[in-house]
């Protein structure tokens, strides 16, 4: 079964507000972590990625945190637009896993509500 | 959609029928993978190959077959077997198994 989750199926949050979904994995020797973004009718895109030997990164309005002590991974995404609605994917590798695929959470609904 | 391409993006089946989605890669890639979501659910992985001539199943495979004759194509066949196709098909690629996938714009295939 997946060892990733996710804490919050749904999450409405005030347009210009900053924005948090999380992500728990179980695996503490995983190494590797990715977001997607995935808008209705479409396939995921990539938002953001993280390795093990990193607790954050920035990119453009997005952070990912990943805190290895409690297994939990974050996706924050500051100064929320309407056009951020989507469904988040988080996905980490596996250790040891032979060249298997990324595993994938089910996801988090974001709603902007302007 | 990052260089790669599904066709088509709407699909109809009919009961028995057999029917072909195409992807296709121009981004260099080793591996390909097809996964199925439905509404308002995850992805699960139907197949995946690392490299041509070389592909394994995933956690749903029964249903569906694929081939790997091209680096650049990877088509998934919804066989008369699959008895609960409908559903929005996805195809990724990547670097390698280990790394970030890129998808493609899905085929959203429906029964008659």
């Amino acid at each position: 079964g997946e060892s990733v989750g996710l804490h919050l199926p749904t999450l409405s949050v005030q347009e210009g507000d900053n924005s948090i979904i999380n992500c728990a994995y179980s695996n503490s020797a995983s190494d590797y972590f990715i977001w997607y973004k995935q808008e209705s009718g479409k396939g995921p895109q990539f938002i953001i990625d993280i390795r093990s030997n990193m607790d954050k990164r920035q990119g453009q309005r997005v952070t990912v945190l990943l805190n290895k002590t409690v297994k939990h991974l974050s996706l924050q995404i500051a100064a929320t637009q309407p056009g951020d609605s989507a469904v988040y994917f988080c996905a980490e590798n596996p250790p040891n896993s032979g060249n298997t695929p990324l595993v994938f959470g089910k996801g988090t609904r974001l709603s902007v509500i302007a | 959609d990052g260089g790669i391409t599904q066709s088509p993006k709407y699909l109809f089946r009919k009961e028995g029928q057999n029917v072909t989605l195409s992807c296709e890669q121009n981004l260099n890639h080793d591996a390909m993978y097809w996964y199925r979501q439905d509404p308002g659910q995850g992805l699960r992985l139907i197949y995946y190959s690392q490299i041509v001539n070389d592909f394994q199943k995933g956690d749903i495979a029964e249903g569906y077959s694929v081939s790997r004759e091209k680096k650049e194509s990877f088509p998934l066949t919804v066989t008369s077997a699959q008895k609960n196709p409908t559903a929005f098909y996805l195809c990724a690629s990547s670097i390698s198994a280990t790394e970030k996938l890129f998808f493609g714009s899905g085929t959203q295939l429906s029964v008659l």
